[in-house]
């Protein structure tokens, strides 16, 4: 049982590439989300989901596309990277309706764009 | 608009002393849940507690428990004893009970336990 997979763990871009940072997991989870984690700002929430073919916009949305086409996937795309999205990304997910239950975090991927 | 304060940016004790970290919480709604996470210098963040805001009870689990205000609309975390192991940022996040996928993180205390 592999929880919460991110892929790549750390990646280096170029102004104004694009690049997409993978999410999978393996416990059927309804929810996902994706966080980005930036020094003294917490964790902002840049876009989530409540299932397959769902996804909503958080606090931080400009620059990033999501899309969820199965339970397990969720990954998030940089259209055209800018120096201010170099940050620690986090995906989560969670089961939908399950009392007691926070969301269960990958590992990050940490992105730097210069 | 819901918003999460934690005040605390960082706090040092010795190793032992008990510890309070603070967390304010803002919305509209009358049912929502309240959060702690923990992240551990590794970096992985860790889901501590999650609370319903029709409970009022205080909550503990061995060295760790979570003081629930909603006269003050507040939700502490205490660790007693505390331990080097506890040196971590701990966050504290809500959410609206109607849409429990979205939830909203505070800025984290980086909590420092010294030997």
């Amino acid at each position: 049982n592999a929880g919460v997979t991110q892929t790549p763990k750390f990646q280096v871009l170029k102004t104004g590439q694009s690049m997409t940072l993978q999410c999978a997991q393996d416990m059927n989870h309804e929810y996902m989300s994706w966080y980005r984690q930036d020094p003294g700002m917490g964790l902002r929430l840049i876009h989530y989901s409540v299932g397959a073919g769902i996804t909503d916009q958080g606090e931080v949305p400009n620059g990033y596309n999501v899309s969820r086409s199965t339970t397990e996937d969720f990954p998030l795309r940089l259209l055209s990277a800018a120096p201010s999205q170099t940050s620690v990304y986090f995906c989560a997910s969670r089961p939908q309706g399950r009392a007691n239950y926070g969301y269960t975090f990958g590992s990050g991927t940490r992105l730097t764009v210069v | 608009a819901q918003k999460v304060t934690q005040a605390q940016t960082e706090i040092s004790v010795v190793e032992k002393e008990d510890v309070t970290l603070d967390c304010v919480y803002e919305t509209r709604d009358t049912t929502y849940y309240l959060f702690w996470y923990k992240q551990p210098p590794s970096g992985e963040l860790v889901f501590l507690i999650r609370r319903n805001s029709f409970d009022e009870q205080n909550e503990i689990s061995g060295r760790y428990s979570w003081n629930f205000q909603k006269s003050t609309s507040s939700f502490n975390f205490t660790i007693t004893a505390s331990q080097v192991v506890d040196s971590a940022v701990y966050f504290c996040a809500l959410s609206d009970r109607d849409r429990d996928d979205k939830i909203i993180f505070g800025k984290g205390t980086r909590l420092h336990i010294l030997p």
